[in-house]
């Protein structure tokens, strides 16, 4: 399984909502990643996972909380956004080992009204 | 700081060759990465170099290194109609913290028939 598979697709939400994207790779990949995308932007790094504890947290507002239940899935939780988080959310995963591969998934489309 | 540039435009004709051409600034051992993404997907690692090589081929793929001019090329053969997509140059550092992709802002590959 060469797949770094999220759910939902699609996802709209109103700004008092609370929601969760999720992750799941079963690549045996140690290190996990949320990434935000803008239109016509690159990715942004959010958060990196690294067997299982937070290792970078790139200054993401606290609306957006991330988790790591285990080495295979990996949410973010969203809580009161706001219209501007509307984004592709992307998570990504890589081996601990030599150089930085990150396998991307599909996204999440994210519209807050 | 670490900063990746690209052209943002291409347009080619189908059975062309496209070229896709990448500046990055780190002077140290890195890793340079080539994404596509095609509209609304995730993206999709296509293929990589290490900084000591100076040429990878991986099908109709060509990535050419100039490491004394930091200049990074991605060549497609043949180009066909669905290579239309956005083109990610992105380095990290070998060895480096996990997460530290630095992406170039994309190349947007239009193939005309």
């Amino acid at each position: 399984d060469t797949e770094v598979t999220q759910t939902p697709k699609h996802l709209v939400m109103g700004m008092t909502n609370k929601k969760s994207l999720k992750c799941e790779q079963h690549m045996g990949h140690r290190a996990m990643y949320w990434y935000k995308q803008k239109a016509k932007k690159p990715p942004e790094l959010m958060f990196v996972y690294s067997y299982e504890k937070l290792s970078i947290n790139e200054s993401v507002p606290s609306r957006f909380s991330p988790e790591c239940p285990n080495s295979s899935l990996l949410n973010l939780h969203l809580h009161a956004l706001q219209p501007e988080d509307s984004a592709l959310y992307l998570c990504a995963s890589s081996s601990e080992e030599g150089h930085n591969e990150q396998f991307f998934g599909p996204g999440t489309r994210l519209t807050v009204l | 700081g670490e900063d990746v540039e690209q052209s943002l435009f291409l347009s080619v004709r189908e059975g062309d060759s496209s070229v896709i051409n990448c500046t990055y600034t780190d002077s140290s051992s890195t890793y340079l990465y080539w994404y596509k993404q095609e509209p609304g997907a995730g993206l999709q690692l296509l293929t990589y170099i290490f900084s000591n090589m100076d040429m990878k081929q991986d099908q109709r793929l060509t990535v050419l290194l100039n490491k004394k001019d930091k200049h990074l090329s991605l060549r497609i053969a043949d180009t066909q109609t669905g290579d239309s997509a956005i083109y990610f140059c992105a380095e990290s550092d070998y060895g480096g913290s996990q997460g530290n992709l630095i992406f170039g802002k994309g190349t947007k590959l239009s193939v005309k028939p």
